[in-house]
């Protein structure tokens, strides 16, 4: 089966401008989630979708990220304006349900100057 | 904020050796998953063992759970060059998951 699809694979911005980000999910996931990894650390959860429906978007920081999932199948993760601290790699992962293993992309690595 | 976390930070072996890590939590939890991440990759889930099991194995690897100290170990066993890598517990509460910040293992030639 393919894999879980991102891009772009990486995207240097400015600070204070805006940036966007996709995901593709295998197919028949249910479940959907965005997640930001700092450098050492590991992954945080800003986002869990269930078919197109919000879940969890309680470590979304919601003044600047939006995220939707058009359809139940493909996501966009978007920033704006874009800080110096959200330098990070943007990782998508989808699930059959949720509470099942979850399968990742291999991340957006964001850069902001 | 993180849940679980691993012990060591990092790892470095000789080939054919074994490689344990440990992972401490603090609340309750349905399940707890290891992944493994190789550099500028995303992770892959390696093994989930639920909050009723004590031990579970696939392949080379053997992970333990014991829910009183809260606390799960990996093993791997017979390590390869190939097992070089980052490795993630996670904690799952909530059908939430929780990654503490991993565990570094270099295995030397």
């Amino acid at each position: 089966e393919a894999g879980v699809a991102q891009s772009p694979r990486y995207k240097i911005i400015e600070k204070r401008q805006s940036v966007a980000f996709w995901c593709n999910p295998i197919s028949g996931h249910a479940t959907l989630y965005w997640y930001q990894q700092i450098l050492g650390q590991g992954p945080k959860l800003l986002i869990q979708f269930q078919n197109n429906g919000v879940v969890d978007d309680s470590q979304l920081p919601k003044d600047r990220f939006s995220a939707e999932r058009l359809k139940g199948v493909d996501s966009t993760l978007k920033i704006q304006p874009a800080k110096l601290e959200d330098s990070a790699v943007y990782l998508c992962a989808s699930s059959l349900e949720k509470a099942q293993p979850q399968h990742f992309g291999d991340g957006t690595r964001l850069s902001i100057l | 904020s993180q849940q679980g976390e691993e012990d060591p930070q990092a790892l470095s072996i000789q080939e054919g050796e074994n490689a344990t890590m440990n992972c401490s939590y603090k609340t309750s939890i349905n399940n707890l998953q290891w992944y493994r991440q190789n550099s500028g990759r995303g992770l892959v889930h390696l093994i989930l063992i639920r909050s009723n099991e004590r031990e579970k194995h696939s392949g080379r690897l053997r992970v333990t759970l014991d829910t009183s100290k809260k606390s799960s170990s990996l093993l791997i066993t017979a390590s390869r060059a190939a097992d070089t890598a980052s490795y993630f517990c996670a904690t799952d509460y909530d059908y939430k998951l929780s990654f503490g910040a991993g565990t570094t293992v270099t295995v030397r030639a």
